[in-house]
């Protein structure tokens, strides 16, 4: 089944170690998603990807960077976990001028 | 801009009577609205999306949702809840087929009762 495929699902740094988490997709979309989420709150948008093209968010840190080597590829770096990035981050999909976004299982990161 | 707004942050119900999410949302254009369910841990399922067809719309696992561009709403239903239904919901809206952008509600809490 194509989908939206997140490495690893619980990933636990320490405070100030550079941390990357995966996203990979099947569905051969054009666009990927980053999203922070904390608890009992709704997903937050970090940057996307169209094609090649990056969009920052403008309240996005500068701590947070973005890769996408290819098509199905896709990675968050947090060069600097700090306690407050305690989170879980959903990767997403779409295709152009589709809006409907597909989303990974998620990875729930834990900064000690 | 658009935002949207989940009237209820937490509906209880009981297995077996309907469930009612209610939805109301602002746009200054002709919105696509979205439901996603997550349950626990999970990642964000799609329920149902309007896109400017049907205004009754059905989604999976039997919900569905009616879009009433007067009272700007949209409003989530099923008839008949059952446990694995116990998850949070997520009313979402963009601008339309041009806008990348997802305009998350703050979710409802569903909790089911044996």
């Amino acid at each position: 089944d194509a989908m939206v495929i997140q490495n690893p699902r619980y990933q636990v740094t320490q405070f100030g170690k550079p941390v990357t988490l995966s996203c990979s997709q099947t569905l051969n979309h054009n666009v990927m998603y980053w999203y922070q989420q904390k608890s009992s709150q709704a997903p937050k948008l970090l940057f996307h990807y169209y094609d090649k093209d990056f969009n920052n968010e403008a309240d996005t840190p500068d701590n947070f960077q973005s890769r996408r080597p290819n098509t199905s590829f896709c990675f968050l770096d947090i060069r600097s976990p700090g306690l407050g990035d305690a989170a879980m981050y959903l990767c997403a999909t779409s295709r152009a001028a589709y809006n409907e976004q597909f989303f990974g299982p998620g990875t729930r990161l834990t900064v000690l | 801009a658009q935002s949207v707004t989940q009237l209820d942050s937490h509906v209880s119900v009981s297995e077996g009577t309907p469930v009612l999410l209610r939805c109301n949302y602002s746009s200054s254009y002709s919105p696509s609205l979205f439901w996603y369910v997550q349950h626990p841990n999970k990642g964000l399922q799609l329920l149902l999306k309007y896109t400017s067809a049907a205004t009754l719309v059905k989604g999976i696992n039997g919900f569905e949702a009616e879009f009433k561009k007067s009272e700007t709403s949209f409003h989530l239903t099923k008839p008949s809840a059952h446990m694995s239904d116990a998850a949070e919901y997520f009313c979402v809206v963009t601008l339309g087929s041009n806008d990348y952008k997802l305009s998350f509600g703050a979710g409802t809490t569903v909790t089911v009762r044996a």
